[in-house]
């Protein structure tokens, strides 16, 4: 079946512009995340939706970072007055079962943002 | 939350069996063990994971000790398509979230 997509693959944008990058899970996961990966960096988490409970939003940077998720399927990640530190592949999973300690996260390819 | 102690790189011949280790010495009773890879310019890969037993799938076996302060996982015939950053992880203890904390992971390096 299909897995995890985003989009766009590349983007670059300039600094000071808004950005919005779209993930489409696994159809029927109901766990969405949001990860990204700078330069030689590990993997960094910034968001999770679970159902129609809460986000948990405690790994987005600043308040220019913002998702939503429509309809319990597609995730849209918004980045405001993009920095040139935001560059960076944005990476996306879901998952089926979010039971603690017991789901398997599937990734998608990413989004490689490029701020000049 | 329970944090883990890779070695940076490792090397493994061709169809030899690749044996990477893991320290999570601090980890607690209702925390797994998983592991993740990531090939170069892809997003990370589900490998494997395990509370207490020994586990194996298609891919790997995961190998956790009794006192469950390491785990080894064990590719046993290595090609050169495994080479990737192998990262373990142990789960947060939170209530309601699933997010992964990576580490640096170990870099695994296939050689022909």
């Amino acid at each position: 079946g299909a897995g995890v997509s985003q989009s766009p693959s590349n983007k670059v944008t300039e600094k000071g512009k808004d950005v919005e990058l779209r993930c489409d899970p696994i159809s029927g996961h109901t766990a969405l995340y949001w990860y990204r990966q700078s330069l030689g960096q590990g993997l960094e988490f910034l968001i999770y939706f679970q159902g129609n409970s809460a986000p948990d939003k405690s790994g987005l940077p600043s308040d220019r970072f913002s998702a939503e998720r429509t309809g319990g399927s597609v995730s849209t990640l918004t980045i405001q007055r993009t920095q040139q530190e935001d560059s960076a592949v944005y990476l996306c999973a879901s998952s089926q079962l979010a039971a603690i300690g017991r789901d398997e996260q599937y990734f998608g390819p990413g989004t490689r943002l490029t701020v000049t | 939350d329970a944090k883990t102690t890779q070695p940076p790189s490792m090397d493994c011949a061709e169809g030899r069996a690749a044996n990477l280790p893991c320290n999570h010495s601090t980890i607690s009773g209702n925390e797994y063990v998983y592991w993740y890879r990531q090939i170069h310019s892809q997003g990370p890969q589900y490998i494997i994971h395990g509370l207490k037993n020994n586990e194996t799938n298609e891919m790997a076996s995961l190998i956790i000790t009794e006192d469950r302060k390491s785990s080894t996982l064990i590719l046993p015939h290595a090609t050169l398509r495994d080479t990737a950053v192998y990262y373990c992880i142990v789960r947060p203890r939170s209530g309601n979230t699933g997010k992964l904390i990576f580490g640096q992971g170990t870099t695994l390096q296939v050689k022909p």
